[in-house]
């Protein structure tokens, strides 16, 4: 069965300043993997995906992940932080692109 | 494009009524998924459809939810008897084929 670990509950940083998410898997086959984010009583917003081809991935907001086998990781990055950027962010696998199972969310906070 | 449509947004009901929530999907959309969001529990998967027929309720947590799609545009679920610990967001999604998730706004129930 797949699984996703967020380790970390909450990321602070400073605005301007690169931000990383961390999100591990495990899935039996080829993973599809997902990051959504969640505003205040917000439902989950798409952000990127991986399912095949380049290992880094842009997707909205200027939002980027790195997909890594060996370390079966697929950390969400950003170069420059925004205060809007503060949210909740689910990281998610799927096999086959059918359903998915996400990781318990990590907050992530900005200060200016 | 409208997006995935869940109704209400809040409810409040007492404990032992029944409580139906709706949805929705995009247009065009052949999987349709329940998610419901505590913080204790995080994001779960309840049931999924695919081309209306039931895939996997194995998240369904008792006999008391149950869930239904007549027809490719609607999907409900419902609770009966309600209870306290039905308390939760309720997520409706789908997608096209193993392409990308969308979720609606979602339904946020609370049992008094």
């Amino acid at each position: 069965a797949q699984s996703v670990a967020q380790p970390e509950d909450q990321v602070n940083v400073a605005e301007g300043n690169p931000l990383t998410v961390k999100c591990t898997y495990s899935v039996s086959g080829n993973p599809y993997l997902f990051w959504y984010v969640q505003y205040p009583n917000r439902g989950l917003q798409f952000l990127l995906k991986y399912i095949t081809g380049d290992n880094l991935v842009k997707g909205s907001y200027g939002f980027e992940a790195e997909f890594n086998k060996s370390q079966t990781s697929f950390h969400l990055k950003k170069p420059s932080a925004l205060v809007s950027d503060s949210a909740l962010y689910f990281c998610a696998v799927s096999e086959y692109g059918n359903k998915l199972v996400f990781g318990a969310g990590t907050i992530l906070r900005v200060k200016s | 494009d409208a997006g995935v449509i869940q109704s209400p947004r809040h409810e409040v009901t007492e404990m032992g009524q029944e409580v139906t929530l709706r949805c929705k999907p995009i247009s065009g959309h052949n999987s349709l998924f329940w998610y419901r969001q505590t913080m204790m529990r995080g994001l779960e998967l309840l049931i999924y459809f695919n081309n209306n027929v039931p895939i996997d309720d194995s998240g369904m947590p008792e006999d008391r939810f149950s869930a239904k799609m007549p027809n490719a545009s609607f999907s409900t679920l419902k609770i009966q008897p309600s209870e306290p610990r039905d308390s939760a967001v309720y997520f409706c999604a789908s997608t096209l084929s193993g392409n990308t998730i969308y979720f609606g706004e979602g339904s946020w129930l609370t049992v008094v």
